[in-house]
């Protein structure tokens, strides 16, 4: 019931395109979703996070996208850039967790030129 | 805003021998603390989490331990490394009740 399961495992799009990413949990009990972008060799940073009590988030040219019915969540990137590739984790945790995140296992995302 | 420092940045280490990766934090006072591993091309495996100083939960058994002597320190140990340790270590830190993570920037240890 802790598993977020993360697909693709890797995805290539052209510059310009749309890049998405999906994330499915079990746990209900689930109250908080980050999405990290990681850099070869480099720490994970936080992008965007959502809580579910909205259904969309959008900060530039990311959006999360968050059904609750369906324990699914999604990371929109617009305008896809080279400079976007990189590797994409969602997680989630649990306020009773003390934040304990659940990472998904990733997705490595190239964008061609 | 808060800083992370992890050293060192790379480790070349033989099984059996000891280990010890420290993790500090600057710009925040009581945070909670993670040490995260990350195996090759995999996602992130939470080891060990502190929320003051002298608390230690583990999430993993393994032959890993941590400790926090300091508010602001947090180190990773092992007596006897094995192969399996391999990996890239990451210490994050949460302001507390915030939820958000910031994630240093790792050591890279190989087990030979």
């Amino acid at each position: 019931q802790q598993q977020v399961k993360q697909s693709p495992q890797s995805l290539i799009v052209q510059k310009g395109g749309i890049s998405i990413i999906n994330c499915a949990y079990e746990n209900t009990a689930f109250d908080y979703f980050p999405w990290y972008q990681q850099f070869p060799g480099k720490g994970p940073a936080l992008l965007i996070a959502i809580r579910p009590d909205v259904s969309e988030k959008k900060e530039g040219r990311f959006t999360i996208s968050f059904n609750k019915s369906a324990k699914q969540f999604s990371l929109h990137i617009m305008d896809s850039q080279p400079g976007d590739s990189a590797t994409y984790f969602c997680a989630a945790s649990m306020e009773t967790s003390g934040s304990r995140l659940t990472f998904g296992e990733g997705t490595q995302l190239t964008v061609n030129p | 805003s808060q800083t992370i420092h992890q050293w060192p940045a790379t480790l070349v280490q033989p099984v059996g021998s000891p280990l010890s990766l420290e993790c500090t934090v600057e710009g925040t006072s009581n945070p909670n603390l993670y040490w995260y591993r990350q195996a090759a091309g995999r996602g992130l495996q939470l080891l060990f989490y502190s929320v003051g100083i002298g608390q230690i939960s583990s999430e993993v058994p393994q032959n890993l331990s941590a400790s926090r002597p300091q508010d602001r320190q947090f180190i990773l140990s092992s007596k006897k490394l094995l192969l399996s340790d391999s990996g890239f270590y990451l210490c994050a830190l949460e302001r507390g009740g915030t939820d958000t993570q910031y994630f240093g920037p790792g050591t890279r240890l190989t087990v030979l």
